[in-house]
């Protein structure tokens, strides 16, 4: 079964600074993927950005980047420009593709709480 | 935007009851899938459906538990015999192929109390 570490229960950054939340992940398969979910107060889970196991190009959505690497099995997200409303749980999810389709669960890490300071 | 929409947002039950949660996924999502969160712990994967069946269900998806489209808008997750230990938050997710991604979009959740 994979699992999925988030070795930072809190975080916190100054407005306006660049923050790094670290994932690792441990699996025996070569295709997936990884996801970074948002759970602000409101508990609504939000997709934040997503990586494909395959591709080497690290994935970026505006002030939102990954760095992916295979090999170390580490997923780290970077969010440059913080902002107030970044504030909330941060989860890494990974997917596999053992079932094929998108019959697969994710497995969540226990997530970081990022604290943004004004 | 389309969204999955979840109700109720809260629902209140004692012990032994039966509960039915329900959500809207998005129209032209394919696969459904039901998620818990313990209050302060990680999200964890209950079950996926599609084509009116379950795909994969995982080890907290038991005989207590069971999921129903019953119309071409509406997907339930039913608890039977609710017990102190089912509080949580429920969420709902749907996906559809995106790039090959299947990228999972949540409903706002229904936070379970059983008293």
């Amino acid at each position: 079964a994979q699992t999925v570490t988030q070795s930072q229960p809190e975080m916190s950054v100054q407005e306006a600074e660049t923050v790094t939340l670290s994932c690792t992940y441990d699996t025996s398969e070569s295709d997936y993927y990884l996801f970074w979910y948002k759970q602000p107060p409101s508990r609504q889970m939000i997709l934040v950005i997503r990586q494909e196991a395959y591709k080497q190009q690290n994935a970026t959505e505006n002030r939102f980047s990954v760095n992916f690497q295979k090999a170390a099995k580490s997923f780290s997200l970077k969010i440059s420009d913080s902002q107030l409303g970044d504030a909330a749980m941060y989860f890494c999810a990974y997917r596999s593709q053992y079932s094929g389709g998108g019959a697969d669960g994710l497995t969540f890490g226990k997530g970081t709480h990022l604290i943004i300071q004004p | 935007e389309p969204e999955v929409t979840q109700t109720p947002s809260h629902q209140v039950t004692q012990m032994g009851q039966e509960v039915i949660l329900r959500c809207v996924p998005i129209s032209n999502h394919l696969y459904f899938y039901w998620y818990r969160q313990i209050l302060g712990q990680k999200v964890e994967f209950l079950v996926s459906f599609y084509n009116n069946e379950i795909s994969e269900k995982s080890e907290i998806f038991d005989d207590q538990f069971s999921v129903e489209r019953p119309d071409g808008s509406n997907f339930t997750l039913k608890i039977r015999s609710t017990k102190l230990e089912d509080s949580a938050m429920y969420f709902c997710a749907s996906s559809n192929q995106l790039a090959g991604a299947w990228e999972q979009y949540f409903g706002p959740g229904t936070r379970l109390t059983v008293t």
